[in-house]
């Protein structure tokens, strides 16, 4: 059974689009995360959603939204996607926020802007 | 902001030797993780230490923790192939976040 899973693993589209990314979590977890990895392999969180409402949320252009319609799903929607956001999505998952807490990551979403 | 960053950014070894990897951060912490990254997947989590803590141990991996020198430190020991993988640290403060560095990739040669 998969814990944290999302959907699509790639995608790929042109400039100005727009996309969303669904994270879905059967870990009974309370707090969801979405985290950006370049190319370099350099992780950083984007935003975090304890009990559905947002705690965390980093200086990322306001064309990402989250949004989190119950506490096992965390969407991200993409306005206008541009090159510099290609990059590999990860979703991640902890019962409680931070410190203290392990983190269940999904398999992550590669996105490729043209 | 970036908090850990790992030292070195590649390490390759033979089968059954051990691997060392560090990781130093800035701030005060109340805990800090490893987690592994096997290629195209996502992470898994290894092992958490507490501030309080100075070592921790679990299967194969031993972690230290000096909080005087803002640094920790991850060993595997008796790598085998399927321990090659990027390692991160990642810690958390008092601001809900974790921070994690670019990651050690770690590859064990047959």
């Amino acid at each position: 059974d998969t814990a944290v899973s999302q959907t699509p693993k790639y995608l790929v589209t042109q400039m100005g689009n727009d996309k969303s990314i669904k994270c879905e979590q059967n870990l009974g977890h309370d707090t969801m995360y979405w985290y950006k990895q370049d190319s370099k392999k350099f992780l950083k969180i984007m935003f975090s959603y304890n009990n559905k409402e947002l705690i965390i949320n980093e200086t990322v252009p306001n064309r990402f939204s989250p949004k989190s319609p119950d506490k096992a799903h965390l969407n991200l929607h993409i306005n206008s996607l541009e090159l510099g956001d290609s990059a590999v999505y990860f979703c991640a998952s902890s019962q409680g926020i931070p410190p203290g807490n392990e983190q269940f990551f999904g398999p992550g979403t590669r996105l490729t802007v043209l | 902001s970036q908090q850990g960053e790992e030292d070195p950014q590649a390490l390759s070894i033979q089968e059954g030797e051990n691997a060392t990897m560090n990781c130093s951060y800035k701030t005060s912490i109340n805990n800090l993780q490893w987690y592994r990254q096997n290629s195209g997947r996502g992470l898994v989590h290894l092992i958490l230490i507490r501030s309080n803590e100075r070592e921790k141990h679990s299967g194969r991996l031993r972690v230290t923790l000096d909080t005087s020198k803002k640094s920790s430190s991850l060993l595997i020991t008796a790598s085998r192939a399927a321990d090659t993988a990027s390692y991160f640290c990642a810690t958390d403060a008092d601001d809900y976040k974790l921070s994690f560095g670019a990651g050690t990739t770690v590859t064990v040669r047959a």
